[in-house]
């Protein structure tokens, strides 16, 4: 069973650093693309980034762009997001999210419980 | 990086066929066939119900029909059922530099 468990959310404070985490059991991680995207209360949901397969490949969108580093740890199933110079508009639940394809382009078929960022002084 | 366009509320009695669209751009609906569509109910993490424009993962129904024109891509419901109120957004491949989108999202109501 896929199972995708993301940890390291919490309350800190604007311009303050956040890492998290994202636990994957269930598959070869190794061989799929993997992606975060968050959802801001009430709001829609928003890609945030993405990583290939070795990790040498990244995708940002613009928002969190120079702010964001993602990363994967492939011997250890985890997917991270280092998030720095947060903001208010940052604050939302943040997903991991497998692809249905390892490439990662067509849609993302497990996702996992979210982790909430509040970003408040 | 704009996010694809949806209607912000749909709603169908039992029984009827609903359709949601999704209005993309030249740089991601119309120039891939890689959009996807997810339900949300509240609290919750998205499911995904079509990928790859029209293709069901396993396990979804096939009330569920997804298909593409030009820069718009649709998501019909047939036959709605009352599980089947919650949001619903497209997704779709940008390309290497924005890589992925995703729609305003729609509340489908079921009356």
């Amino acid at each position: 069973e896929v199972q995708l468990l993301e940890s390291g959310g919490g309350l800190i404070q604007p311009g303050g650093s956040l890492r998290l985490s994202c636990a994957a059991s269930g598959f070869t991680f190794s061989n799929y693309a993997m992606s975060w995207v968050r959802q801001a209360p009430g709001k829609g949901l928003e890609w945030v980034s993405s990583i290939g397969l070795s990790g040498s490949n990244m995708f940002y969108a613009d928002s969190v762009k120079g702010r964001f580093t993602i990363s994967r740890d492939n011997p250890k199933n985890t997917l991270f997001l280092q998030m720095y110079s947060l903001r208010a508009e940052d604050t939302a639940v943040y997903f991991c999210a497998k692809p249905i394809t390892v490439a990662g382009r067509s849609g993302f078929d497990y996702w996992g419980q979210g982790t909430l960022v509040t970003v408040s002084s | 990086q704009s996010a694809l366009t949806q209607p912000a509320s749909v709603s169908g009695s039992p029984g009827q066929s609903i359709t949601i669209s999704c209005s993309g751009t030249r740089s991601d609906v119309g120039s891939y066939d890689l959009v996807s569509w997810y339900q949300q109910h509240p609290g919750k993490a998205p499911k995904l119900m079509v990928y790859d424009v029209s293709r069901r993962p396993s396990g979804i129904s096939d009330r569920f029909s997804g298909s593409k024109s030009g820069n718009t891509a649709s998501l019909t419901i047939s036959g709605l059922q009352a599980d089947d109120e919650a949001d619903y957004y497209c997704g779709s491949y940008a390309g290497s530099s924005s890589f992925y989108a995703f729609g305003t999202g729609t509340r489908v109501t079921v009356l």
